[in-house]
């Protein structure tokens, strides 16, 4: 158990909804890291939150936003869906996010877009 | 541009033998690198990291090996054991350069374990 909470699980739901995904990093963490992966195209980096604000983004398209809450909950909002956003959606939580230090990554919560 | 390349899709090693998965990298600012297993419907769970400022890292049966000249890691799991049996993600970072912090992840090494 790597202290990394994800709700929920498993999610379907039908093209052009909205979701709401939600992390809880470890406990003293600050960071909060969110991740896509897809079957072509293995882990991808979607966007980063520090103690609530946003420090990097990746490869995260403009239907998708998240924030990151004074408690350091974060959640991925994932709007407008699509088929192609069928993924594992992973959350990921580090010390301080600034690089050469471990992430911790949550189960997971799956999509399926219908 | 694929900055983190892992060659092998998959292994298949006799349980007791050593397992060495292999790892190439392109960005010369990558300084932190970590290996990853994964189980089909689980997260990656962290097994070991190496800083570039160091060659080699231990812990019990598993050892990185960071050959920067070569932009090359690999990671040794001695001896085998059928439980090893996952996908083994390896991942870089950088502390600097404009993607701090976030993770290139290689595309996995499916390692099977036999008995």
């Amino acid at each position: 158990d790597s202290g990394v909470t994800q709700t929920p699980k498993h999610l379907i739901t039908a093209t052009g909804q909205r979701v709401t995904l939600r992390c809880s990093p470890r406990s003293g963490d600050l960071s909060v890291y969110w991740y896509q992966q897809s079957l072509d195209q293995g882990l991808q980096f979607l966007i980063q939150y520090y103690n609530g604000e946003e420090r990097a983004k990746g490869n995260i398209l403009e239907r998708f936003s998240a924030q990151q809450f004074p408690d350091l909950h974060s959640e991925l909002n994932l709007s407008s869906l699509e088929l192609g956003d069928s993924a594992l959606y992973f959350c990921a939580s580090s010390v301080g996010g600034t690089g050469s230090e471990t992430q911790y990554f949550g189960p997971g919560t799956r999509l399926l877009v219908l | 541009d694929q900055q983190v390349k892992q060659n092998s899709p998959s292994l298949s090693v006799q349980e007791g033998r050593i397992s060495i998965l292999n790892c190439d990298y392109t960005n010369s600012m990558f300084d932190y690198f970590l290996w990853y297993k994964k189980y089909p419907a689980e997260g990656p769970t962290f097994l070991i990291s190496i800083s570039s400022i160091k060659d080699k890292n231990e812990d019990g049966r598993f050892t990185v090996f960071l050959n920067k000249s070569a932009k090359h890691l690999s990671l040794h799991i001695v001896p085998s054991q059928p439980g090893d049996s996952a996908v083994y993600f390896c991942a870089a970072s950088a502390a600097y350069g404009g993607s701090q912090g976030n993770l290139i992840f290689g595309k996995g090494t499916k390692l099977s374990v036999k008995p």
